[in-house]
C-alpha cells in the first residue's frame, strides 16, 4: 500500500498562473481532505469531499477549487496563484466514521512557491 | 465554535527529561482529541486519539496524554525524551465528518 501521494512534491509558480495538485489514495477511504500548512497557524483545512463527485468548503476555501471525480483521487486547483498562497499543502483521507473518531492519514506534502 | 490551543510555540529538553506539550480545547459538544507528529519534511502521523472511555490514553513511541474534562485539556506526555523524539507535534479536534481543526503546533527539541 502507497496509502497517501501527492504530486508534485515542489512547485514554483508566478503570480496569476494556474496548477493543479492530485492527491490519491489506494486505502478505499470515503473522506478526504486539502489543508494548508503555514508557520504558526498549524494546518487549516481548504476543501473536504466525502465521496466521489462530493465537494466542501472548509476554513480557508478562496482562492481554490477542487473536484473528486474518482473516489481515489482528490484535486486542488490553483486558477490564478498569488504570493499569499505560498505554503505547504497536505492531502488526507480517512473512513467514514459518523461519529468523526476515525483517523486522517496524511501525505508527504507540497510545497509551494508563488512569486 | 470549538478550537484549540496548544501553550508554548518551542520547547526544548534534555534527552531522557519529562516531555510535556500543553493542549487545551474549547468546545460546546463532546470532543474528540487527537496528537498528530510531524517529522522534518514528512506529512503528520497519528500519535494517539481520546474518543470516549478511558481518560489516559497511550500511543506509540512511548507517548500518553489524558484527558481532562474539568481543565478542558489533553496534554501529551512522555517521561524520557530520546534524540529522535525532535518533532512538531500538533494537537487536534475532530469535528464532523472527521473535519481536523488543529492547534498552532509545538517544535519539541531535545538536546543531549
Amino acid at each position: 500500500n502507497a496509502g497517501v501521494t501527492q504530486t508534485p512534491k515542489f512547485r514554483v509558480l508566478k503570480t496569476g498562473q494556474s496548477m493543479t495538485l492530485l492527491c490519491a489514495q489506494d486505502m478505499n477511504h470515503e473522506y478526504m481532505y486539502w489543508y494548508r500548512q503555514d508557520p504558526g497557524m498549524g494546518l487549516r483545512l481548504i476543501h473536504y469531499s466525502v465521496g466521489e463527485g462530493t465537494t466542501a468548503k472548509g476554513e480557508v476555501p478562496d482562492g481554490y477549487n477542487v473536484s473528486r471525480l474518482k473516489k481515489q483521487n482528490f484535486l486542488l486547483g490553483l486558477e490564478s496563484a498569488a504570493p499569499s498562497q505560498t505554503s505547504v499543502y497536505f492531502c488526507a483521507s480517512s473512513y467514514p466514521r459518523l461519529d468523526s473518531t476515525d483517523t486522517q492519514y496524511f501525505g508527504p506534502g507540497t510545497r509551494l512557491t508563488v512569486l | 465554535a470549538q478550537s484549540v490551543t496548544q501553550l508554548g510555540s518551542h520547547v526544548s529538553v534534555s534527552e531522557g527529561a519529562l516531555v510535556l506539550l500543553r493542549c487545551n480545547y474549547s468546545s460546546s459538544v463532546p470532543p474528540y482529541l487527537f496528537w498528530y507528529v510531524q517529522y522534518p519534511n514528512q506529512g503528520l502521523q497519528l500519535l494517539l486519539k481520546y474518543t470516549t472511555g478511558a481518560t489516559l490514553v497511550k500511543g506509540i513511541n512511548g507517548f500518553e496524554a489524558e484527558f481532562k474534562k474539568s481543565e478542558t485539556s489533553f496534554h501529551l506526555t512522555k517521561p524520557s525524551a530520546h534524540m529522535s523524539d525532535a518533532a512538531e507535534y500538533f494537537c487536534a479536534f475532530s469535528g464532523g465528518y472527521n473535519k481536523l481543526i488543529f492547534g498552532a503546533g509545538t517544535r519539541l527539541a531535545v538536546h543531549p
